[in-house]
């Protein structure tokens, strides 16, 4: 098994470009996740799935659009890059839904720079 | 809500010292509590978990107990390595996932 995927490994855009990070899972799991992790603030969570089809918003949706066509698949768009989404981002998936003792695997992340 | 509040670091440490990271949560319920570890240019990874109150998770030496009458949950290890070092974060499993805010862990031999 891969695992949780994740393209590309680093990206630099310039302030209005959008762009489209890549998210996959091989393990079958139904919840899928994407995380920014800035210094001094952890993770925060950006949107999540509890299967395909349903998606819904965490704590710093704006300015990100997610979808969630197949089980595998969890993609995260940048509409309009700023920057302030300068940021190392990280998708995460667990077999259940939170509140469940599942744990959650993590990609390697995608390191963005918006200049 | 929930939240996750974890000691404040960088925390720098001879080998073989002994490592305390503490970790308090809030939560409505009974959350999973976990500890994840991640190393230099990479994704997090589990390091230990638990799931009720009084369950000790264990790992590569690591250890912590879930003490649901202080709401803890602090990371413990008797003695720590140089390959220890690393960025070590505490985590809830309530309505969603919390974590805390990250302690940078670094070994010196």
């Amino acid at each position: 098994n891969a695992g949780v995927t994740q393209t590309p490994k680093f990206q630099v855009l310039k302030t209005g470009q959008s762009m489209t990070l890549q998210c996959a899972q091989d393990m079958n799991h139904e919840y899928m996740s994407w995380y920014r992790q800035d210094p001094g603030m952890g993770l925060r969570l950006i949107h999540y799935s509890v299967g395909a089809g349903i998606t819904d918003q965490g704590e710093v949706p704006n300015g990100y659009n997610v979808s969630r066509s197949t089980t595998e698949d969890f993609p995260l768009r940048l509409l309009s890059a700023a920057p302030s989404q300068t940021s190392v981002y990280f998708c995460a998936s667990s077999y259940g839904m939170t509140g469940q003792s599942y744990e959650q695997y993590f990609g390697p992340g995608t390191r963005l720079t918006v200049t | 809500g929930d939240s996750v509040t974890q000691m404040e670091g960088p925390v720098t440490l001879s080998e073989e010292a002994f490592l305390t990271i503490n970790c308090t949560y809030t939560a409505t319920g009974y959350p999973s509590l976990f500890w994840y570890v991640q190393y230099p240019g990479e994704g997090l990874q589990l390091l230990l978990k638990a799931t009720k109150a009084d369950d000790k998770g264990s790992n590569k030496g690591f250890e912590a107990t879930y003490r649901k009458e202080t709401t803890s949950f602090h990371l413990e290890k008797g003695s720590v390595q140089v390959s220890d070092s690393a960025v070590y974060f505490c985590a809830l499993s309530g309505n969603q996932f919390y974590f805390g805010t990250g302690t940078s862990l670094t070994v010196i031999p």
